[in-house]
């Protein structure tokens, strides 16, 4: 079945450590997304990316990178800049600027401690 | 630049009754809408788009949402409210040529029994 696999589910690090989490999506979608979800606060955007070796800084990139070598992939690395990283994590994907919706992965949520 | 604007970050009501969740947007140009609902630490599903065809659309699970030019809104209703409802629903908005979707902070429903 097509789909978005986000890996792993859950994640622990500790403070200072960069951490990457993963994306993959067989939809044969061209544009892929990172939002983070807090409390109260819906969906920011971090980064998302058109093309393959294409991306755009979203709302929050600050202390966040990606990379985008295949069409399928599109990791996430958070690092020891972001002064906040304990949060749920959204992958996201869809066919790109047209009426179509955005398909979601299941999350990964992090804890830093 | 787009916004989405959802009233009430919570709504409880009976089991059977009518259900209501706000959106309003913000959008120079013709919107897309959406609405996404959100099972604890699951990811996104889609429940309904409108995407400028009939402004009534139907979805998932009984629900429909009416969009409204004139008011800017594109409210989310389901005559009769099932326990399995309970979850947090989100408003979303793009537009065409963008490849940025827009997500209000959402609406917690709560379904008593």
């Amino acid at each position: 079945d097509g789909g978005i696999t986000q890996s792993p589910k859950y994640l622990f690090r500790k403070e200072g450590q960069n951490v990457t989490l993963s994306c993959e999506q067989n939809l044969n979608h061209d544009a892929m997304y990172w939002y983070r979800q807090d409390p109260g606060q819906g969906l920011r955007l971090i980064y998302y990316s058109q093309i393959v070796n294409d991306f755009q800084k979203g709302d929050i990139a600050e202390g966040y990178s990606v990379s985008r070598e295949k069409k399928e992939s599109f990791p996430l690395t958070v690092t020891s800049a972001q002064k906040n990283p304990t949060a749920f994590y959204l992958c996201a994907s869809s066919t790109g600027p047209s009426n179509t919706e955005a398909f979601f992965g299941q999350g990964t949520r992090l804890t830093v401690v | 630049a787009q916004s989405v604007t959802q009233l009430g970050s919570h709504v409880s009501v009976s089991e059977g009754a009518l259900v209501l969740l706000r959106c309003n947007y913000s959008s120079s140009v013709p919107p897309y809408l959406f609405w996404y609902v959100q099972y604890p630490n699951q990811g996104l599903q889609l429940l309904l788009k409108y995407t400028s065809a009939a402004t009534l659309v139907k979805g998932i699970n009984d629900f429909e949402a009416e969009f409204k030019k004139s008011e800017t809104s594109f409210h989310l209703t389901k005559p009769s409210a099932h326990m399995s409802d309970a979850a947090e629903y989100f408003c979303a908005v793009t537009t065409s040529g963008t490849y940025k979707y827009i997500f209000g902070t959402g609406t917690r429903l709560k379904v008593l029994a």
